[in-house]
């Protein structure tokens, strides 16, 4: 089945500055990579998405990059705000038995963003 | 998210009981997935369901039962197999990729 690796589990970084997560799959046939944000006590939310058919998504602050080849793809946080601070979760699709819809998560990221 | 709702928000276990955490959603998503979560571990997979009256056992079933009998619900039943039931429980649905996720329910043993 699909194994995630994330990186690292925690990062500190200084209001302003850019925080980055990266995190590599093992299944080439992977093809849906969602990012999420967890602050702490409440669910998961997604904050972007990227599939295989693109290298780079951005929304405003936040951007993904994917490279297919290396199988790894990375979560940019620009001008980081404490607001910022949370625990970030990257998964791919393709897990064992469940079709393509199926997500297998990495173990999470806690981001603390020093003002 | 507001489609999918969870309840009770805590719950309490005593030792050799079985109980169950509801996972209700309005979303009319096919597939639904109940995860457990503990501090550094990330979010494991216990078991989910594509279609009604049909689920599958993820990475740590063991100790853990589940029902699809419609399609808005798929509770979970934490058995008194399941030794070390205290964690975080996460249930989300999806309609094709993206995974949705309720506000969880703390479950604690008395």
């Amino acid at each position: 089945g699909e194994n995630v690796e994330q990186h690292p589990s925690t990062l500190s970084v200084q209001e302003g500055d850019s925080a980055v997560i990266k995190c590599t799959y093992s299944d080439s046939a992977s093809n849906y990579f969602p990012w999420y944000k967890q602050e702490l006590g409440k669910r998961p939310q997604l904050i972007i998405d990227i599939r295989s058919n693109v290298g780079e998504k951005k929304d405003q602050r936040i951007a993904v990059t994917l490279n297919k080849t290396a199988k790894h793809f990375s979560l940019h946080i620009t001008e980081t705000q404490p607001e910022d601070s949370a625990v970030y979760f990257c998964a791919a699709n393709g897990g064992s038995g469940a079709g393509s819809y199926q997500l297998t998560f990495g173990k999470g990221t806690k981001l603390s963003v020093i003002p | 998210d507001g489609g999918i709702t969870q309840s009770p928000k805590y719950l309490f276990r005593k030792e050799g009981q079985n109980v169950t955490l509801s996972c209700e959603q309005n979303l009319n998503h096919d597939a639904m997935y109940w995860y457990r979560q503990d501090p550094g571990q990330g979010l494991r997979l216990i078991y989910y369901s594509q279609i009604v009256n049909d689920f599958q056992k993820g990475d740590i079933a063991e100790g853990y039962s589940v029902s699809r009998e419609k399609k808005e619900s798929f509770p979970l039943t934490v058995t008194s197999a399941q030794k070390n039931p205290t964690a975080f429980y996460l249930c989300a649905s999806t309609s094709r990729e993206t995974q949705y996720f309720g506000p969880g329910t703390r479950l604690l043993v008395l």
